[in-house]
């Protein structure tokens, strides 16, 4: 299993541009999460999708957008890049049963804004 | 606001030595809670999951939790230069555990 995967690893984006963050997992799990990590501060949430065809917005979802088609990839747009979302992105996935809820993450996205 | 407290640290201790991190969360009707190691530059590894009162043992790592006092702390025995990276404490929110709030996390140092 090759657990979650993204892609790029690395990007720089001029201000006002666009871009897709790619995020793909491979053990069936039902749940997927996108975070954003500023140096120095912890995970925000910024979208999450309980299975296909369902998303819905974490702690810091303006600037991005989401859709999980299927139940292996989950894609993160940014729309009209800015300096504010220069950040680490991560993705993550889960099994959610009851209470467990152990979240497995992707290498991440360093994404610069200029 | 839910919030889910470190201190940043650093925590430094010698090789061999105990590591003692702590966290205390706000929301009291969490009900599961993690930890999770992050090396610098790279992404975050669950190492821990606790979910009743008490104490959970996994190799040299021991996780204990304190629903009464909204507390969990994670014991590292044995420290090894190999656990020099920062660790995050994360807690599911009342009534659902499908989003997770993260603290910001501990930095610890093993010396030599």
């Amino acid at each position: 299993n090759a657990g979650v995967t993204q892609t790029p690893k690395f990007r720089i984006l001029k201000i006002g541009q666009s871009m897709t963050l790619q995020c793909a997992q491979d053990m069936n799990h039902n749940y997927m999460y996108w975070y954003r990590q500023d140096p120095g501060m912890g995970l925000k949430l910024i979208y999450y999708s309980v299975g296909a065809g369902i998303t819905d917005k974490g702690e810091v979802p303006n600037g991005y957008n989401v859709s999980r088609s299927t139940t292996e990839d989950f894609p993160l747009r940014l729309e009209l890049a800015a300096p504010s979302q220069t950040s680490v992105y991560f993705c993550a996935s889960s099994y959610l049963r009851g209470e467990y809820n152990e979240q497995f993450f992707g290498p991440g996205t360093r994404l610069t804004v200029l | 606001q839910k919030e889910v407290e470190q201190n940043s640290g650093p925590l430094s201790v010698p090789e061999g030595a105990i590591a003692s991190l702590n966290c205390t969360y706000s929301d009291r009707g969490s009900q599961s809670f993690f930890w999770y190691r992050q090396y610098s530059g790279k992404s975050p590894e669950l190492i821990m999951s606790i979910y009743s009162n008490g104490d959970k043992e996994d190799g040299r790592f021991t996780a204990q939790l304190n629903k009464a006092s909204q507390y969990v702390s994670l014991l590292i025995r044995d420290s090894q230069p190999s656990d020099s990276a920062t660790y995050l404490c994360a807690a599911t929110h009342t009534g659902t555990a499908s989003k997770l709030t993260f603290g910001t996390g501990t930095r610890l140092q093993v010396t030599l």
